[in-house]
């Protein structure tokens, strides 16, 4: 199983909307429609931004949402701020052989 | 509070078998689904999923990893243990142990990581 494709890097200035994508097949989002997002700042822990419920977190931002069309799920940061500039990862759920799967991960740049 | 914690050495040689400790509190081991995962990230690189141990002791791990990889549990002791035999130089990498509740749920918790070299 591969891994799920994000773009490598993606920039954009405080206030600013972006979306990150994350783009698997019809083998894991496609047809179980199971994936989260996490946060990683350099040198932490990976954080939960959001569950595979389609829910934040006690305490993550409403600034922060996911969504989903076919084999492609997608993360929107509404209202960019500099402590948003983190690495992103998607995760997705790809049968039970594979249970999880992550994606390349996303660095994105608050300009 | 639920916090895992991950130890283990620092720096394994070539060939060595590694293994690395998940301490956990705040949750049980072996309540209802409960489970927890190794996941790795090699320096600069992505976050791989490795294996998993649920409370029913099912074990599920990475089709590309499983000959190298055991996973278990010691309830009494809220440990989860990861071994990976045949240390090579690409597993480098820093480990996270992180608590999901089930196939395919989130990890909702994790550890702070720990550093593993493999050098000779």
């Amino acid at each position: 199983q591969s891994a799920l494709t994000q773009p490598a890097s993606v920039s954009g200035s405080p206030g600013q909307s972006i979306t990150i994508s994350c783009t698997g097949t019809s083998n894991d989002i496609g047809i179980y429609r199971l994936f989260s997002w996490y946060q990683q700042h350099p040198g932490k822990a990976p954080k939960l931004l959001i569950s595979v419920a389609g829910k934040r977190p006690s305490g993550v931002s409403n600034r922060f949402s996911g969504s989903q069309s076919g084999n492609t799920a997608s993360l929107t940061i509404s209202g960019l701020q500099a402590e948003d500039e983190a690495n992103y990862y998607c995760c997705a759920y790809a049968g039970n052989d594979t249970p999880w799967l992550f994606g390349g991960g996303t660095q994105l740049t608050v300009l | 509070q639920v916090t895992l914690k991950e130890s283990g050495p620092v720096l394994v040689k070539p060939t060595e078998t590694l293994t690395l400790t998940c301490t956990v509190s705040g949750f049980s081991l072996s309540a209802h689904a409960m489970g927890v995962s190794w996941i790795r990230q090699p320096p600069g690189k992505a976050l791989e999923w490795l294996a998993h141990i649920f409370s029913d002791d099912e074990k599920p791990s990475s089709p590309s990893l499983k000959s190298r990889l055991t996973i278990s549990k010691d309830t009494s002791k809220n440990q989860v243990v990861l071994t990976m035999t045949n240390m090579d130089p690409a597993d480098t990498a820093t480990y996270f142990c992180a608590r999901s509740l089930n196939y395919g749920e989130d990890f909702d918790f994790w550890g702070q990581g720990t550093q593993v070299t493999v050098s000779s």
